[in-house]
């Protein structure tokens, strides 16, 4: 089956650093994605691994490991507007035809405090 | 960037009528569109995958007589509600697929929250 787990809930405080870490177990994988989503408000995207290791893109980073089935999102010098649900979505793998979807995780809520 | 719409943003109605949302890509062409349900404090779960031209692929569980989903254009997709109840009142959430995106990544539209009372 199809498994993606998340913290429910996260706090930190402003000017910190958190981890939000993602763990899943897909019969396919062809890339993750982490989405920041506002109350009421559509995911935007923020980052995407199809390989091993770090991508960095400012105050997100994301982590991957395929061989643990195993993502984090960093995020730096954390602001009050980053409190969010944050996603993660593991896109399935392309099946000869088949269009690749992306399984969405629990997501995380995320407050940050002063 | 990309830019999808979703029209309208927020729907009431009443428990047995139909209800339709619009989902356009305004600056590029999606040769494939996706619709998502999410309801409170829970994440988006896939309803259905349209490709333009095709009938949508729906995902278990959901009645595709039900949430009927048309992609007429490269540009456009609906998804109507049908006979909605009380128990469709969710917020739906469309995304596109661009044909020649860098990461095949899905632009997702603003959302449109349906309240069938």
């Amino acid at each position: 089956g199809q498994n993606i787990d998340q913290p429910t809930e996260m706090t930190a405080t402003e000017g910190a650093i958190v981890q939000i870490n993602c763990t899943y177990q897909t019969s396919g994988f062809n890339g993750l994605f982490w989405y920041q989503q506002h109350a009421g408000e559509a995911p935007t995207f923020l980052s995407y691994n199809v390989l091993d290791g770090l991508e960095e893109k400012g105050r997100f980073s994301s982590f991957l490991s395929r061989s643990k089935g195993y993502s984090y999102l960093l995020l730096k010098e954390l602001q009050m507007k980053d409190s969010a649900s944050y996603l993660c979505a593991v896109r399935d793998r392309w099946r000869g035809g088949a269009t690749n979807k992306l399984i969405f995780g629990t997501g995380t809520l995320l407050a940050v405090q002063p | 960037g990309a830019v999808v719409s979703q029209h309208p943003s927020r729907v009431i109605c009443k428990s047995g009528t139909s209800v339709k949302i619009e989902c356009r890509s305004l600056d590029f062409q999606a040769t494939t569109m996706f619709w998502y349900r999410q309801f409170p404090k829970q994440s988006l779960m896939l309803m259905a995958t349209s490709n333009e031209g095709s009938k949508a692929t729906y995902e278990q569980g959901v009645e595709k007589d039900k949430f009927l989903i048309n992609h007429a254009s490269l540009t456009l997709s609906t998804l109507t509600v049908t006979s909605a109840h009380p128990e469709d009142s969710s917020f739906y959430i469309c995304s596109a697929r661009e044909a020649r995106g860098a990461y095949n990544e899905q632009f997702f539209g603003p959302g449109t929250r349906l309240t069938v009372l």
